[in-house]
């Protein structure tokens, strides 16, 4: 069973739009969401993470959005670059132990 | 610091010939992971270690695979022997397990490509 779950598969976002990826995940007790970014030929990066404990964080452009009761979070890119284009994964685990990846969304900002 | 290092970066072998990928992780991380990135599959876990202890190698495909480490500062990944379906790229990473810090940090990756 697929414990994350992720959309769209792609993206295609214009330069300054805001580009939005949706995760959902199973097991309500997991407590530790990241976002990784993985540009071609390098492995995947961190990119922020969030806990339940709150319904958003913001690090600069990039915003994760989290429904504890839905069990869904999504990543909100605003003003997308086209530095941003990437591919992006999320996860979901609890503290100390395996992460669980959705499947990738490929984001392509087209200038 | 150097981050997690791989080796080789790029492998091409023939089919049925041993394969051995390498992993340095990060100094003082204690929970090192192996993944496995292909088009169509994704990232998908291999194994993982804590504390130089395999915890999880239910996502290692078959007995071909296998995977160890002898001490906090090496793993390997071995396929034997190898076929063209384990063309993709291992990913190797670490973590440090402590208190609530959780993030991984991923190396750059082994692209093998079996003939």
């Amino acid at each position: 069973q697929q414990q994350v779950k992720q959309s769209p598969q792609s993206l295609i976002v214009q330069k300054g739009g805001i580009s939005i990826i949706n995760c959902a995940y199973e097991n309500t007790a997991f407590d530790y969401f990241p976002w990784y970014q993985q540009f071609p030929g390098k492995g995947p990066a961190l990119l922020i993470a969030i806990r339940p404990d709150v319904s958003e964080k913001k690090e600069g452009r990039f915003t994760i959005s989290f429904n504890k009761s839905a069990k869904q979070f999504s990543l909100h890119i605003m003003d997308s670059q086209p530095g941003d284009s990437a591919t992006y994964f999320c996860a979901a685990s609890n503290v100390g132990d395996q992460f669980y990846f959705g499947t990738g969304t490929s984001l392509t900002v087209i200038p | 610091d150097a981050g997690v290092i791989q080796s080789p970066r790029h492998e091409v072998t023939e089919m049925g010939q041993e394969v051995t990928l390498r992993c340095k992780p990060i100094s003082g991380h204690n929970s090192l992971f192996w993944y496995r990135q292909t088009m169509m599959r994704g990232l998908e876990l291999l194994i993982y270690f804590n504390n130089n202890v395999p915890i999880d190698d239910s996502g290692m495909p078959e007995d071909r695979f296998s995977a160890k480490m002898p001490n906090a500062s090496f793993s390997t990944l071995k396929i034997q022997p190898s076929e063209p379906r384990d063309s993709a790229v291992y990913f190797c990473a670490s973590r440090r397990l402590a208190g609530v810090a959780n993030e991984q940090f991923f190396g750059p990756g082994t692209r093998l490509t079996v003939l």
